[in-house]
């Protein structure tokens, strides 16, 4: 069975960091693109950032760039998000999400999400 | 990179059609054929729809399809039953190699 499990969600303090994983099964990891999608409490969907199979490519989002570092272990078929200098407007439930095909097709396999709260 | 434009409500009855359309501009929606929909239940991870304007995923009914005109994307939603109630999101490739969705539309089925 296809799954993504995301975890190292929490409580922090503004300005302060935290690192996300998402644990890959049950496909080829290093074959396929991989994203961050966060959806803020009773709000839609933003899209994070992706990452292309081998993770040579990475693509950010304009109110994350420069704060958040999106990679891969291949060997352990884990994706990740640093998230630095955090904002009180990045607290949402981040999902992980594998790329159906290629980065062009949508997101076909979403994990549960992790809550991430930034807040004093 | 702004957000896509949905209307925040559709609703339809049992049975009926409806549309969400989904608009951008030409360096997004327009500029590209890689328009994706979602679908998302209350407390649920989101679930794709459409991919490439108007391909299902395997295990999609087919009462799901899509289109694109110029700079706007489409969802129909044929013969509504009442599981279709849900948010759904649209979501965009742009010309910066990033992605855009919707603010996301409601559906309710009367």
């Amino acid at each position: 069975e296809v799954q993504l499990l995301e975890s190292g969600g929490g409580l922090v303090q503004p300005g302060g960091s935290l690192r996300l994983s998402c644990a890959a099964s049950g496909f080829t990891f290093r074959t396929y693109a991989m994203s961050w999608v966060r959806q803020a409490p009773g709000k839609g969907l933003e899209w994070v950032s992706g990452i292309s199979g081998s993770g040579s490519i990475t693509y950010y989002a304009d109110s994350v760039k420069g704060r958040f570092t999106i990679s891969r272990d291949s060997s352990k078929s884990t994706l990740y998000l640093q998230m630095n200098s955090l904002r009180a407007e990045d607290t949402a439930m981040y999902y992980c999400a594998k790329y159906y095909h290629s980065y062009y097709y949508g997101m076909d396999v979403w994990g549960q999400g992790t809550t991430v709260t930034v807040s004093s | 990179q702004s957000a896509l434009t949905q209307p925040a409500s559709v609703s339809g009855s049992p049975g009926q059609s409806i549309t969400i359309s989904c608009t951008g501009t030409r360096s997004d929606v327009g500029g590209y054929n890689y328009v994706s929909w979602y679908q998302q239940h209350p407390g649920k991870a989101p679930k794709l729809m459409i991919y490439d304007v108007s391909n299902r995923p395997s295990g999609v009914s087919n009462r799901f399809s899509g289109s694109k005109s110029g700079n706007t994307a489409s969802l129909t939603i044929s013969g509504l039953q009442a599981e279709d109630e849900a948010d759904y999101y649209c979501s965009s490739y742009t010309s910066s190699s990033t992605w855009v969705f919707g603010g996301g539309t409601k559906l309710t089925v009367l």
